[in-house]
């Protein structure tokens, strides 16, 4: 079956530690997005990249850093710059066909300091 | 700067009372706009692309419209497996969709 899959579906991070989340996909998307979900609030982008070794920020990129080296992959680092990093992160992709341009996302990762 | 405001931020329905959720946004260029449904603890299924004003897409009981303004999304005698959190997605020239708060739909048997 295709779909995205992100790892772990929780995560717990102590204070000052650098964490990454894991997202692969099989779908043959060339773009991949990271989201992050706070209650209360909408999805907001961190990263995303449309190609591989190419990535741009987001509206949210500062304590966050990520890489491109593999279509398939698109891992995460929340880094201890991450003042707030409690919150539920989405991985996603889509196609950059300009007749389909939806975005199909994963399952999420949890993230929580302790 | 896209904006996309959805309303009303919660809802609570009877089993079988049809109701709208609306979306308006403000952006420049729409490539699509879209809807998507979250469960709790689960990433957003997607639901419908909209791409131009006067377009409609339906499934099961859900029917999504599009103005030049605003959507909607019409649950039509809904069922307690409708319940969720509904979020509105919009797309212009850039990649990257920028989402509402979304509106949580409670169905109640």
């Amino acid at each position: 079956d295709g779909g995205i899959t992100q790892s772990p579906k929780y995560l717990f991070r102590k204070e000052g530690q650098n964490v990454t989340l894991s997202c692969e996909q099989n779908l043959n998307h060339d773009a991949m997005y990271w989201y992050r979900q706070d209650p209360g609030q909408g999805l907001r982008l961190i990263y995303y990249s449309q190609i591989v070794n190419d990535f741009q920020k987001g509206d949210i990129a500062e304590g966050y850093s990520v890489s491109r080296e593999k279509k398939e992959s698109f891992p995460l680092t929340v880094t201890s710059a991450q003042k707030n990093p409690t919150a539920f992160y989405l991985c996603a992709s889509s196609p950059r066909d300009r007749g389909r341009p939806e975005a199909f996302f994963g399952q999420g990762t949890r993230l929580t300091v302790v | 700067e896209d904006q996309v405001t959805q309303s009303p931020e919660a809802l609570r329905l009877q089993e079988g009372e049809s109701s709208s959720l609306n979306c308006s946004y403000t952006v420049s260029g729409l490539r699509g706009l879209f809807w998507y449904r979250q469960d709790p603890g689960k990433g957003p299924e997607f639901l419908f692309t909209l791409y131009s004003a006067g377009e409609e897409k339906e499934k099961e009981r859900l029917k999504a419209t599009l103005t030049k303004k605003e959507s909607f999304l019409h649950i039509t005698a809904p069922k307690p497996e409708d319940s969720a959190t509904y979020l509105c997605a919009v797309q212009a020239i850039s990649p990257k969709l920028s989402f509402g708060a979304g509106t949580t739909v409670t169905v109640r048997a």
